[in-house]
């Protein structure tokens, strides 16, 4: 069965700071993997998704991730965090299946400091 | 363009009483829906989907239940509502293909049962 595990249950940054968010996956073949954002009492916004190709794949908003195989992990990066990026972000994972079940991580919540 | 509608946004029911949340798709057809629930610190766990009209897939056993009367429409419902099963409620639709057409969620509705 696939999951997704986000080791940091809180992160807290500066402003201005850069930041990176760290997932780890378990998948048995290539798996298909997505980062989402949302903001407090709001749905889910996708933020880049990996199919294929390039390892780094550009999202909305100034962020980054990168797969790694070998790792197993998808970290979300960016380089320079601003106040509106407050938030709490989940990193997911999908088999690709035809009803393509996404499995999500616990969530990652990001508070930024002046 | 396609778009997710969701409602109610807020709901606050006591125990035992009848529940039924509505999720409802435009602008394509024969779309994938699911519902997830998302519980505080937990994450988001994925209720049920469906990959056409009359088609339901459980993921996990529990006091709710999910109907496809239409194409692009998605209800939840309870009978008998219990104290664990307030939470926050999200719907979302994907293109037939799954998740290489992503997600799309709604905005969500948070059942507080009392």
């Amino acid at each position: 069965a696939q999951s997704v595990t986000q080791p940091d249950i809180h992160i807290t940054v500066s402003e201005g700071a850069s930041l990176e968010l760290r997932c780890n996956y378990s998948y048995g073949a290539t798996p298909y993997l997505f980062w989402y954002v949302q903001s407090p009492g709001q749905g889910l916004q996708l933020l880049l998704k990996y199919f294929s190709g390039d390892t780094l794949v550009q999202g909305i908003k100034g962020f980054e991730a990168e797969f790694k195989r070998s790792q197993s992990s998808f970290n979300l990066r960016k380089p320079s965090v601003h106040w509106s990026d407050a938030a709490e972000y989940f990193c997911a994972v999908s088999g690709g299946t035809s009803y393509g079940k996404l499995t999500f991580g616990q969530g990652t919540i990001l508070t930024v400091h002046p | 363009s396609q778009t997710i509608h969701q409602w109610p946004a807020t709901l606050v029911q006591p125990v035992g009483s009848p529940l039924s949340l509505e999720c409802t798709v435009e602008g394509t057809s024969n779309p994938n829906l699911y519902w997830y629930r998302q519980a505080a610190g937990r994450g988001l766990q994925l209720l049920f989907y469906s990959v056409g009209i009359g088609q339901i897939s459980s993921e996990v056993p529990q006091n709710l239940s999910a109907s496809r009367p239409q194409d692009r429409q998605f209800i939840l419902s309870s009978k008998k509502l219990l104290l664990s099963d307030s939470g926050f409620y999200l719907c979302a639709w994907s293109p037939g293909t799954g998740a290489l057409g992503g997600y799309t969620f709604g905005s969500g509705t948070r059942l507080t049962v009392v």
